[in-house]
């Protein structure tokens, strides 16, 4: 089974600041990552995934994450953050059999809220 | 598409009593997953379908727990009889052979008093 770590449970910033929201997985296999976000009282959102190819993947709202195999990790980074960023960030990790997607493993979240 | 639908969106329930939480998934979808948000524990995986199999049910709590998938367009999660730890968000989710992305509905809300 996989796992993932995410190893702030909170991050507080400014708005305008950098953020970086880390997350590092344990796998043996090959795996699909994946960054979703949560705003209060909604369901889960993709913001990124990474499959194969370029390690640096850019997502919706201005994130962007980094694939990181030697270091199992997959931080999620964005250089100006907005209020309107202020959300829950899950971390997850899945199996896959070929292109079909298996069960997402999930962290335990970052809570990040932008001050202004 | 309006994407994945679940209902009811909140439910509030007696203890004892048995509730169903429903799901439509995206039409075209083969996969089909069932997950329930709490702060002690996160999000957990309780069951998934494939083409309306249960492929891993390893998740669901214990016996009082139960979902089926009788079409390609529904699936049910029942919880019978209810208890106030079940008090959770249960979301569904569903996804593609070949999509490599699952797409979530927004939730029900159980409060189990």
């Amino acid at each position: 089974a996989q796992s993932v770590t995410q190893l702030d449970s909170q991050v507080p910033v400014f708005e305008e600041a950098p953020v970086e929201l880390r997350c590092n997985y344990s796998s043996s296999v090959s795996v699909y990552l994946f960054w979703y976000v949560q705003y209060p009282n909604q369901g889960l959102q993709l913001l990124l995934k990474y499959l194969s190819g370029s390690t640096l993947v850019k997502g919706i709202n201005g994130f962007e994450a980094e694939f990181n195999k030697s270091q199992t990790s997959f931080h999620l980074r964005k250089p100006s953050v907005h209020i309107s960023d202020t959300a829950e960030y899950f971390c997850a990790v899945s199996d896959h059999r070929g292109s079909t997607l298996g069960r997402l493993y999930f962290g335990r979240g970052t809570q990040l809220t932008v001050w202004p | 598409d309006a994407g994945v639908i679940q209902s009811p969106r909140h439910e509030v329930t007696e203890m004892g009593q048995e509730v169903t939480l429903r799901c439509k998934p995206i039409s075209g979808h083969n996969s089909l997953f069932w997950y329930r948000q709490t702060m002690m524990r996160g999000l957990e995986l309780l069951i998934y379908f494939n083409n309306n199999v249960p492929i891993d049910d390893s998740g669901m709590p214990e016996d009082r727990f139960s979902a089926k998938m009788p079409n390609a367009s529904f699936s049910t999660l029942k919880i019978q009889p209810s208890e106030p730890r079940d008090s959770a968000v249960y979301f569904c989710a569903s996804s593609t052979q070949g999509h490599t992305e699952a797409f979530f509905g927004q939730g029900t809300r159980l409060t189990v008093v």
